[in-house]
């Protein structure tokens, strides 16, 4: 049974650009969560998607915008990249209400923006 | 809003004896309670979790954690700890009305031989 998968697992960006990260969810899950973790710090919610709409949103611009697929799978994208948006961006999955909050994490995808 | 505070950025501890990782939450609502581990260049991995039920939670590779609420702590434990226990440890909490999950800032775990 594969895990929650992510892509790339490294990118590097320049300001002003713009970034697409994937992530596949466990097999049986449907929500997906992003995460963005700081050199140093824990992660912190961007937003969830759940039937490919954004569910809830954390404390992050407009900048950063998702989308969901049929198949669960998601993106995240962010626009005008700024050298603080270099992270560990971790995606998690789980089932909606299902075992009861349990969030399975990515290797995550590091962005270096230069 | 729920917050959580870890209060040791780092710990070093000997190999093969005990520690305890603190974390203490505040939230206005009843919550969940999670402890999350990360090896080095890796995603996190659930240790533990607390949903309901005993304050005694165990978990994988020899961990465990106890629920206090009147004192909103949830110290993660192990009683001899390994060199490949070295990792970064975070305490999580989540509204049990959503699944947006808040964690701590984490705390480094150093094992010394």
């Amino acid at each position: 049974d594969a895990g929650v998968t992510q892509s790339p697992t490294h990118l590097i960006k320049t300001r002003g650009q713009q970034v697409t990260l994937r992530c596949s969810p466990k097999s049986g899950h449907d929500t997906v969560s992003w995460y963005q973790q700081a050199l140093g710090q824990g992660p912190q919610f961007i937003f969830q998607y759940y039937e490919e709409e954004e569910r809830q949103r954390g404390n992050f611009p407009d900048r950063f915008s998702g989308h969901q697929f049929p198949n669960y799978s998601s993106e995240l994208n962010v626009n005008a990249l700024l050298l603080g948006d270099s992270a560990l961006y971790l995606c998690a999955s789980s089932r909606d209400r299902g075992e009861t909050d349990t969030q399975y994490f990515g290797p995550g995808t590091r962005l270096t923006v230069l | 809003a729920q917050s959580v505070t870890q209060l040791d950025s780092q710990v070093p501890v000997f190999e093969e004896a005990p520690v305890e990782l603190r974390c203490n939450y505040s939230s206005s609502v009843s919550v969940y309670l999670f402890w999350y581990v990360q090896y080095p260049n890796q995603g996190l991995q659930l240790l533990l979790k607390y949903l309901s039920g005993s304050t005694l939670v165990k978990g994988i590779n020899g961990f465990e954690a106890e629920f206090n609420k009147s004192q909103t702590s949830f110290h993660l434990r192990k009683p001899s700890v390994h060199i490949s226990d070295t990792a970064e440890y975070f305490c999580a909490v989540s509204d049990q009305r959503d699944d947006k999950i808040i964690f701590g800032k984490g705390t480094r775990l150093h094992i010394l031989p």
